[in-house]
């Protein structure tokens, strides 16, 4: 049930962009992402709600094609602020939440 | 406007030994769900508590168990504690109203528990 996400962790420089990807074998009603800095809870940063839909927050935005059951979490120019590890979380269509395996992200200057 | 908190933040027991973890839900939300995160991994979910009834359950075994309170707290059992239920202990509120398919979950701070 637990959905996949790639690449398990991603270095960057500063102003490099990055993909992050979901993928579930489930069927999805609807995708949440979080990003979780160490020691600290989730935040969470937006949900998708149908297929094909491209959300965005500054410069940190996310599409999702339902039909094939994945999720993709797109930063651009990244910022140092960054850092930190994503979860996709996904809602399958008997309202379960599962957290993704988690996709470690640190930007270096 | 108080969001999600957790108590304790850190805890150390031993084998066999059974732990109470606490949490009371942001303001507005009834519906609290619990996830175990072993480092290095996502977050694992535990069970969710609505009405005072436990509504869904993860792959935890019994010795995992919960309370939901008039009040929307909750309280998070685990007895005959073991090595490998070391890790970090993550409340999350939501509201029942705003299904988890359209509304984030709310996360708190964790109680970080070692088991020796």
């Amino acid at each position: 049930q637990q959905p996949v996400q790639s690449p398990q962790a991603v270095i960057l420089r500063e102003g490099e962009d990055a993909v992050i990807n979901c993928s579930s074998s489930k069927a999805l009603y609807s995708v949440h992402w979080y990003r979780q800095k160490h020691g600290e809870a989730p935040v969470f940063l937006m949900i998708l709600l149908k297929g094909g839909e491209q959300k965005g927050h500054d410069k940190i935005s996310a599409s999702f094609n339902e039909k094939k059951q994945q999720s993709s979490l797109y930063l651009t120019a990244s910022q140092l602020s960054y850092s930190g590890t994503y979860f996709c979380g996904t809602v399958n269509t008997g309202n379960q939440f599962y957290f993704g395996t988690g996709t470690s992200l640190t930007v270096i200057p | 406007d108080a969001g999600v908190t957790q108590s304790p933040t850190h805890l150390i027991k031993t084998r066999g030994q059974q732990v109470t973890l606490r949490c009371s839900p942001k303001s507005g939300h009834d519906t609290v769900s619990w996830y175990q995160q072993a480092l290095g991994q996502g977050p694992q979910f535990i069970f969710q508590y609505y009405e005072e009834e436990e509504r869904q359950r993860g792959n935890f075994p019994d010795r995992f168990s919960g309370h939901q309170f008039p009040n929307y707290s909750s309280e998070l059992n685990v007895n005959a504690l073991l090595l490998g239920d070391s890790a970090l202990y993550l409340c999350a509120s939501s509201s029942a109203d705003s299904s988890v398919r359209r509304s984030p979950l709310h996360f708190g701070n964790g109680t970080r528990l070692t088991v020796t």
